[in-house]
C-alpha cells in the first residue's frame, strides 16, 4: 500500500498570512503511461463532507479560489494558501489514487489564530 | 449540478447487515467509476470500495473484503453497498463519491 504522510498535523495561521502543508508518498505517484500525477487535495470544513481543492497535483477545482495552489513531483507535494481567510478553517487531506487501495494522509487541521 | 445522496444508515447490532444506497444525478452516471469512503467518529478518511462504470472492475479495502459488496444499477443511476458481519469498527459516516465529488454521507452505527 502507498503510505501518505502529512506535515504538520496542526497549523495555526493568522488571517492574511500564507500557509503551507506538505504531503509525502511512499512511492512515486507519477503515471508514466499518461503523464499524470495522481495526487489530490481535499478540505473538510467543520460538519461537512470533503471537497476537492486540487486534483492531479496542480489543477485547481472549479470554484476554488486562486489563493490555493498545489505543486510537487514524484513523492513530495505541497499545498499552499497565499493568504489565509477565516473560511479556510478545517482539515486538509492529501489523497493518492494512482493505485488501490486509495490512501489518505492523516489530515492537517488549520485553525485561525 | 452533480449530486450524490446517500441513505440507509442506522443503528445495527454487531454481526448484523445493512444496505446503503446512493442516488446520483447531474452527470452521466453510466460512464463514471464510483466509490465508497468512510470516516469513523473523530478520525480521518478511509477508502472502502470502488466499482468501474460497467461493474467489470471492483476493489475493496482489506478491512471490508469478504464482508462488504459494492454494486450499481446504471439504469437507476444508483450505487449500493451491502454490508454484512458488521463490527463496531465499521461505525462511521459512509460517503458515496465520484471523482472529485462526494455526497453528504450517511451514518452507520454498530453497537449492542
Amino acid at each position: 500500500d502507498i503510505v501518505m504522510t502529512q506535515t504538520p498535523l496542526s497549523l495555526p495561521v493568522t488571517p492574511g498570512e500564507p500557509a503551507s502543508i506538505s504531503c509525502r508518498s511512499s512511492q512515486s505517484l507519477f503515471d508514466s503511461d499518461d503523464g499524470n500525477t495522481y495526487l489530490d487535495w481535499y478540505l473538510q470544513k467543520p460538519g461537512q463532507s470533503p471537497q476537492v481543492l486540487i486534483y492531479r497535483l496542480s489543477h485547481r477545482a472549479s470554484g476554488v479560489p486562486d489563493r490555493f495552489s498545489g505543486s510537487g513531483s514524484g513523492t513530495d507535494f505541497t499545498l499552499k494558501i497565499s493568504r489565509v481567510e477565516a473560511e479556510d478553517v478545517g482539515v486538509y487531506y492529501c489523497m493518492q489514487r494512482l493505485d488501490f487501495p486509495i490512501t489518505f494522509g492523516q489530515g492537517t487541521r488549520l485553525e485561525i489564530k | 449540478e452533480v449530486q450524490m445522496v446517500e441513505s440507509g444508515g442506522r443503528l445495527v447490532r454487531p454481526g448484523g447487515s445493512l444496505r446503503l444506497s446512493c442516488a446520483a444525478s447531474g452527470f452521466n452516471f453510466s460512464t463514471y467509476s464510483m466509490l465508497w469512503f468512510r470516516q469513523a467518529p473523530g478520525k480521518g478518511l478511509e477508502w472502502v470500495s470502488s466499482i468501474s462504470a460497467t461493474s467489470r472492475y471492483i476493489y475493496y479495502a482489506d478491512s471490508v473484503k469478504g464482508r462488504f459488496t459494492i454494486s450499481r444499477d446504471n439504469a437507476k443511476t444508483s450505487l449500493y453497498l451491502q454490508m454484512n458481519s458488521l463490527r463496531a469498527e465499521d461505525t462511521a459516516i459512509y460517503y458515496c463519491a465520484r471523482t472529485y465529488f462526494w455526497g453528504r454521507g450517511t451514518l452507520v452505527t454498530v453497537s449492542s
